[in-house]
C-alpha cells in the first residue's frame, strides 16, 4: 500500500524560505508511471496546486508561484522536496504531497495526509 | 495553466439527485477529475476522464463533460456525501483545481 508523508517545520518566519519532504513508501519514486507534486490549502480554503516532479527531474510549476517554488527530487532516499521562498502570512497552509499519474490527465490518485505550515514571527 | 469555475456551494435534500458544474475553456480538449474531501481529510478521487468511477466509489457518484462544461452528478445523494468536491484538469504547462463547491445535504 502506497504512502506519503510530509515532514518538515510546522512554523516559518515571513521572508525565510518553507521547506518541506515527502516520504514515499510502498513504491518506488523512480517509476515511469507517476509524477511527485505538492499542493497546498489555506485554512478554509480551496485547493492549490503547487507544482510537480518527475523522477528524471523534469518540473511543472504553478506560474502565479514559479518564482519562489523549488521542487526536487531524491531518489536514493525515495523522497521529494518543496522549497517555496519569501513566505508571507497568505503561504499559511495545510500542504499536502501527492502522487500524479504520468497519463495526460496527470491527476492524483494518492495523497499524504498533509501537514499544517503556519507562517508568523 | 487555464482557470475552472465553480458553484460556491449546492443544497439538496436526502435521496434527490445533486449536480455541480465545473466550466473551464480547455474542457473540450482535456479531461476533468473531480475529489471529494471532507473536513479535516485528504481529498479522495470519485470521477476521473471524466466519467469514469475508481473503484470502491459508490455507483451514485458519475461524471459527465460536454463542450466547456463538466458535471458530477450524485444520483440519491446521502447524507455521507456532504463535503467540498473539486474539479481538477490540466494542460501542456501544469494542473488547476476548480474553486471547489461546498456539498449540502439536509
Amino acid at each position: 500500500q502506497l504512502q506519503l508523508q510530509e515532514s518538515g517545520p510546522g512554523l516559518v518566519k515571513p521572508s525565510e524560505t518553507l521547506s518541506l519532504t515527502c516520504t514515499v513508501s510502498g513504491g518506488s519514486i523512480s517509476s515511469s508511471s507517476y509524477y511527485w507534486g505538492w499542493i497546498r490549502q489555506p485554512p478554509g480554503k480551496g485547493l492549490e496546486w503547487i507544482g510537480s516532479i518527475y523522477y528524471s527531474g523534469s518540473t511543472y510549476y504553478n506560474p502565479s508561484l514559479k518564482s519562489r517554488v523549488t521542487i526536487s527530487v531524491d531518489t536514493s532516499k525515495n523522497q521529494f522536496s518543496l522549497k517555496l521562498s519569501s513566505v508571507t502570512a497568505a503561504d499559511t497552509a495545510v500542504y499536502y504531497c501527492a502522487r500524479h499519474k504520468a497519463v495526460a490527465g496527470r491527476y492524483i490518485d494518492y495523497w499524504g495526509q498533509g501537514t499544517l505550515v503556519t507562517v508568523s514571527s | 495553466s487555464y482557470e475552472l469555475t465553480q458553484p460556491p456551494s449546492v443544497s439538496v435534500s436526502p435521496g434527490q439527485t445533486a449536480r455541480i458544474t465545473c466550466s473551464g475553456d480547455a474542457l473540450p480538449k482535456k479531461y476533468a477529475y473531480w475529489y471529494q474531501q471532507k473536513s479535516g481529510q485528504a481529498p479522495v478521487l470519485v470521477i476521473y476522464e471524466d466519467s469514469k468511477r475508481p473503484s470502491g466509489i459508490p455507483e451514485r457518484f458519475s461524471g459527465s463533460s460536454s463542450g466547456t462544461m463538466a458535471t458530477l452528478t450524485i444520483s440519491g445523494a446521502q447524507v455521507e456525501d456532504e463535503a467540498d468536491y473539486y474539479c481538477y484538469s490540466t494542460d501542456s504547462s501544469g494542473s488547476v483545481f476548480g474553486g471547489g463547491t461546498k456539498l449540502t445535504v439536509l
